[in-house]
């Protein structure tokens, strides 16, 4: 049972180059998540899922963009790499708990990307 | 102001050492409350859950909750050099469905030495 992967698991870009950071979850969980974190600013979210084919911003989602193809697949795309997303990234998958708000999530183990 | 303040330490103990964990609030909606553990190059892993006002135990660790001070707090009894980690607190509202936002502190940073 791998859970939440990552691909890749390191990056380094030029400022204005695209890449397409990967999750897949094997946990058929409905809502998926993107996330960054940076020394002192804690997890940020930049865009989540809450089913196939749907996607929706987060608290930091400008210079991103999202697809939801599949339902087990989440990928996170920089179109024009800025040295400002120089950051770890991070995907987290949840369960649905209906009737509840209960919402626990499950991280994949991280891209650390670097944009010179 | 953050919504959630916690404080990024570093903490250094000894090992057996009590270490107490703490993260305050601003949010009076907050209802579900989380402890992840975040290891050196890894992602976070949740560690304690708890819903509400209240203990919850666990092995070495125990979580609280003081919704009326708006206080969390992790405690680990014995501490272990294995223990030594980064350490997220998270919340979320009670909203009626299970997507909310979680807000995550900064995180502390514990190293548990022999």
């Amino acid at each position: 049972n791998a859970g939440v992967t990552q691909t890749p698991k390191f990056r380094v870009l030029k400022t204005g180059q695209s890449m397409t950071l990967l999750c897949a979850q094997d946990m058929n969980h409905e809502y998926m998540y993107w996330y960054r974190q940076d020394p002192g600013m804690g997890l940020r979210l930049i865009h989540y899922s809450v089913g196939e084919g749907t996607t929706a911003k987060g608290e930091v989602p400008d210079g991103y963009n999202v697809s939801r193809l599949k339902k087990q697949n989440f990928l996170l795309g920089l179109e024009s790499a800025a040295p400002s997303q120089t950051s770890v990234y991070f995907c987290a998958s949840s369960y649905t708990y209906w009737g509840e708000g209960k919402n626990i999530q499950y991280f994949g183990a991280g891209t650390r990307l670097s944009v010179l | 102001q953050k919504e959630v303040e916690q404080d990024p330490g570093p903490l250094s103990v000894p090992e057996g050492a009590i270490v107490s964990l703490n993260c305050t609030y601003s949010n009076s909606a907050f209802q579900y409350f989380m402890w992840y553990r975040q290891y050196s190059r890894k992602g976070p892993e949740l560690l304690m859950y708890t819903y509400s006002s209240g203990n919850k135990e666990d092995g070495r660790f125990t979580a609280q909750v003081d919704k009326s001070s708006k206080y969390i707090s992790l405690f680990i009894r014995d501490s272990q050099p294995s223990d030594s980690a980064t350490y997220l607190c998270a919340m979320k509202d009670a909203g009626g469905t299970s997507y909310g936002k979680l807000t995550f502190g900064q995180g502390t940073i514990l190293t548990v030495h022999p």
